[in-house]
């Protein structure tokens, strides 16, 4: 089955205390992206990589790192979380065509609460 | 700069009866794709619909159907014969496609859909 997964699902934690969120994908996607979820705000991109070893910032990199080792994976590392990173999180992948009705493919989503 | 723009919170119907959902956009690339997501309380994002900027017809998918009004930077999102199981919040997004280099979406702060009996 083509999936994005994410772990953890949930996740509190203290300020100050490294985490990572991992996202896998099995489609081979060139394409992953991290995004965030604010009450009011929608959805902001945090951050993306076009493939292997490619990653830029998104819209609110702020606070966040990520990696791309390999294809299929694609972390999001806070250092140092802090409270204004609570936050509804979705790793997103999709194939890097660009001109083709293709749809991003969501992860079930990571719910962290920073105290 | 590109943004999405949905003006309605939250919107109720009644079961089995038609519902439009507003989304407006701002971009000023030629090439763009614009999305519709579904996303229940559950949490997960559920694509729906999808209207390249080239399409000259509306998208259809099953119950939904997006009303594509490019002059007036529209992309409204019907869904036909509502059903209880299609309470949640949705999205609408817009890709802009410049340069063939990132994917990235941008989306609206979501409507609240409550479909009553």
């Amino acid at each position: 089955e083509a999936q994005v997964t994410q772990n953890p699902r949930y996740l509190i934690t203290v300020t100050g205390k490294k985490l990572t969120v991992t996202c896998s994908q099995n489609m081979n996607h060139e394409y992953m992206s991290w995004y965030r979820q604010d009450p009011g705000l929608g959805l902001r991109q945090i951050y993306y990589s076009m493939n292997v070893e490619v990653t830029d910032k998104g819209d609110v990199p702020e606070g966040y790192k990520v990696s791309r080792k390999e294809k299929r994976n694609f972390p999001l590392i806070l250092e140092s979380p802090s409270p204004n990173q609570t936050s509804l999180y979705f790793c997103a992948s999709s194939p890097a065509r660009y001109l083709t009705s293709y749809e991003q493919y969501f992860g079930p989503g990571t719910r962290l609460t920073v105290t | 700069a590109q943004k999405i723009t949905q003006t309605q919170p939250g919107m109720f119907v009644q079961e089995k009866e038609a519902v439009t959902l507003d989304c407006t956009y701002d971009t000023s690339d030629q090439s763009y794709g614009l999305f519709w997501y579904k996303q229940p309380s559950s949490g997960e994002m559920i694509f729906l619909i999808y209207q390249g900027s080239y399409d000259e017809q509306n998208a259809t998918e099953g119950r939904y159907s997006l009303n594509f009004q490019k002059a007036r930077k529209s992309a409204n999102l019907v869904i036909s014969a509502s059903q209880l199981g299609d309470s949640a919040m949705y999205f609408c997004a817009m890709r802009e496609d410049y340069g063939g280099a990132t994917n990235k979406l941008i989306f609206g702060t979501g409507t609240l859909l409550a479909v009553q009996p």
